[in-house]
């Protein structure tokens, strides 16, 4: 079993739609959470941090659930622009683990 | 804003050659990372470094060393590229343990 799981998708959603990606993790230790952005051929960008209590920023909600061992990212109102790859990162000290990542693609 | 800057975007090398990619960080970050990464495979550890003059083995280390002989500077070097070593390489740096990586904007390297 992959120390990170998500859904490789590719998920196709319409213009101003609700999407939601779940990561499974399976490292009971792990003590900390990011989502990331990949665009084609570039490197990895910080999307947001995933605490305990869930967080919001703008369009984007990330929320953890450390009995069930997920955390997963919606996005309300999809923009052409959210096209992307999201790879969830699961952390115990520097030990990163990647997911392998969600395939995005909002169409008009 | 953090910047990581690695030396190359593209680099094209020989079978047997010995390759030296170069990682820099502005931000006084203790932790530095190298990381390739292959479609289907993601992102995988190669190497890390938690100090100057540190380093720890990732899960691919194999056909790899890493040297910091400075904070600011992680440096991956091939001893001998082989062709199963084209990849995207992709350096970070981190300031604590447990923040967020920020990444270069990496390096494709192709061995022929």
């Amino acid at each position: 079993r992959k120390e990170v799981e998500q859904d490789p998708g590719p998920f196709n959603v319409p213009e101003g739609a609700t999407v939601a990606f779940n990561c499974t993790y399976s490292n009971s230790a792990s003590q900390s959470f990011f989502w990331y952005r990949q665009d084609c051929r570039k490197e990895p960008k910080l999307l947001m941090s995933v605490y305990s209590s869930g967080n919001e920023d703008g369009r984007f909600t990330a929320q953890l659930n450390r009995a069930s061992q997920y955390i997963s990212l919606l996005i309300r109102d999809s923009k052409l622009s959210d096209s992307a790859t999201y790879l969830c990162v699961v952390n115990k000290v520097n030990d990163m683990r990647f997911g392998a990542g969600t395939r995005l693609t909002v169409k008009p | 804003d953090v910047k990581v800057t690695q030396s190359s975007r593209y680099l094209v090398k020989r079978t047997g050659e010995k390759v030296f990619l170069e990682c820099v960080q502005d931000m006084d970050h203790e932790n530095m990372f190298w990381y390739r990464q292959d479609p289907g495979l993601g992102l995988r550890l190669i190497y890390f470094s938690y100090d100057v003059k540190m380093k720890e083995k990732g899960d691919i280390p194999e056909g790899y060393s890493v040297s910091r002989e400075k904070k600011e500077r992680f440096s991956l070097i091939l001893e001998s590229a082989s062709t199963n070593q084209t990849s995207m390489y992709l350096c970070a740096s981190s300031l604590e343990s447990d923040s967020p990586l920020h990444f270069g904007n990496g390096t494709r390297l192709t061995v022929t």
